[in-house]
């Protein structure tokens, strides 16, 4: 019954491949999000999507390819992996818009670790 | 660009002790404020939030926090810390302008 589920939960890859992370929600949100946690914690926002539009795309490389077949789905697809992308990346959803204030609901992340 | 300051990177307390954890931000118009805590090795889960009304928020696990517009303040209270309460706490804000910004965490570490 997790709400917002993210798979997978580790991923340990080499620098240069390619890797998709998945995310699903299922309380009926209109907006999705990536956030990236870097090794400080620090969180920060790099995509958001409502209703499979983009809306919000941060300061990425576009190696980063953001894609939302349906509103319950935001997957996250990395070309060309750096070690400095090595981070937990995060998808949450919240029911509406960015600047809205209903609270974010997080998915327990993935663990990217580039070797 | 909106941002938010907290002042405790750590904060290492015995158990029974009080707590107070402080944000600041930077946007003067209407913000919404959020808390979370992120538990060991796990994810993001909301502590508390406030948008309107009364200043003083309740929130779960007996965590307070309290809005102060002319500081632009939303600090974090609990009278009693548990071993439980070890945690990594993040203070949030949006506005109409823009998207939820985090501050830098302040990590709890609460002795037994």
């Amino acid at each position: 019954d997790t709400a917002v589920s993210q798979t997978p939960k580790y991923l340990v890859t080499q620098m240069g491949n390619d890797k998709s992370i998945k995310c699903e929600q299922n309380l009926g949100h209109d907006t999705m999000y990536w956030y990236k946690q870097d090794s400080k914690k620090f969180l920060k926002i790099m995509f958001s999507y409502n209703n499979k539009e983009l809306i919000i795309n941060e300061t990425v490389p576009n190696r980063f390819s953001p894609k939302s077949p349906d509103k319950a789905h935001l997957n996250l697809h990395i070309n060309s992996l750096e070690l400095g992308d090595s981070a937990v990346y995060f998808c949450a959803s919240s029911q509406s818009a960015p600047r809205g204030n209903s609270p974010l609901h997080f998915g327990n992340g993935t663990r990217l670790t580039v070797t | 660009a909106q941002s938010v300051s907290q002042h405790n990177h750590h904060v290492i307390l015995s158990e029974a002790a009080s707590l107070e954890l402080g944000c600041n931000y930077s946007y003067g118009g209407t913000v919404n404020l959020f808390w979370y805590v992120q538990y060991p090795g796990q994810h993001l889960q909301l502590l508390l939030k406030y948008f309107s009304g009364d200043p003083l928020v309740k929130g779960i696990k007996g965590f307070e926090a309290e809005f102060i517009k002319s500081k632009f303040s939303f600090n974090l209270r609990k009278p009693s810390v548990q071993w439980s309460d070890t945690a990594e706490y993040f203070c949030a804000v949006n506005s109409g302008y823009s998207t939820l910004t985090f501050g830098k965490g302040t990590m709890l570490l609460v002795s037994p």
